[in-house]
């Protein structure tokens, strides 16, 4: 069984660019997390969704940070316009419903220049 | 607010020795508790878990853990270190139905030969 997917693994952009991250979960996961980890530090949630919809939004920064779920299964995370504090690496991760146990991606690795 | 502390960033220890990384939490209410173990450039695995049941967790590659609500704590031990044990080890906790995953800061473990 394939794990959790995420693209591109490592991204380089200027500051003011936008910027996408894509994930991809474990088949039959209808939770999906985006955490967003700082260097030297624990990762903290951004999002979670239940299928399609977003049940805790609370940490993400609407400002500049989106993120979608169509359909229940790939996510998407964006950020426009992208800050130098930006820089960090985007996890994903998935569960079945009401599982404790998530299953993380490798993370996409942002560098903001 | 729940919060996870973790004592020292960075453990150092002999290749064969005793690996014992701490991990203390607040919480009003009994958690789920978790290690995960994170490799350079990689996502986290589960290392493993507490929900119910028998306070000390047998996990993956030789890793126990003993939960002592008494003294909110949740220490990761492995009785002989190993050099492919060198990763950053996460405790988290779990508080509420939202199954929101609460990261403490990471402790590098380094295993010197």
């Amino acid at each position: 069984e394939a794990g959790v997917v995420q693209s591109p693994r490592y991204k380089i952009i200027e500051k003011k660019q936008p910027v996408a991250f894509w994930c991809n979960p474990i088949s039959g996961h209808n939770t999906l997390y985006w955490y967003l980890q700082n260097l030297g530090q624990g990762p903290e949630l951004l999002i979670r969704y239940e299928n399609e919809e977003a049940v805790d939004d609370s940490q993400l920064p609407k400002d500049r940070f989106s993120a979608e779920r169509l359909k229940g299964v790939d996510s998407t995370l964006k950020i426009q316009p992208a800050e130098l504090g930006d820089s960090a690496v985007y996890l994903c991760a998935s569960s079945r419903r009401e599982d404790t146990e998530a299953f993380f991606g490798q993370g996409t690795r942002l560098t903001v220049v | 607010a729940q919060s996870v502390t973790q004592l020292g960033s960075h453990v150092s220890v002999s290749e064969g020795a005793l690996v014992l990384l701490r991990c203390n939490y607040s919480s009003s209410v009994p958690p789920y508790l978790f290690w995960y173990v994170q490799y350079p450039n990689q996502g986290l695995q589960l290392l493993l878990k507490y929900t119910t049941g028998a306070t000390l967790v047998k996990g993956i590659n030789g890793f126990e853990a003993e939960f002592k609500k008494s003294e909110t704590s949740f220490h990761l031990t492995k009785p002989s270190a190993h050099m492919s044990d060198a990763a950053e080890y996460f405790c988290a906790v779990i508080v509420d139905s939202s199954y929101k995953l609460i990261f403490g800061s990471g402790t590098r473990l380094l295993v010197r030969p």
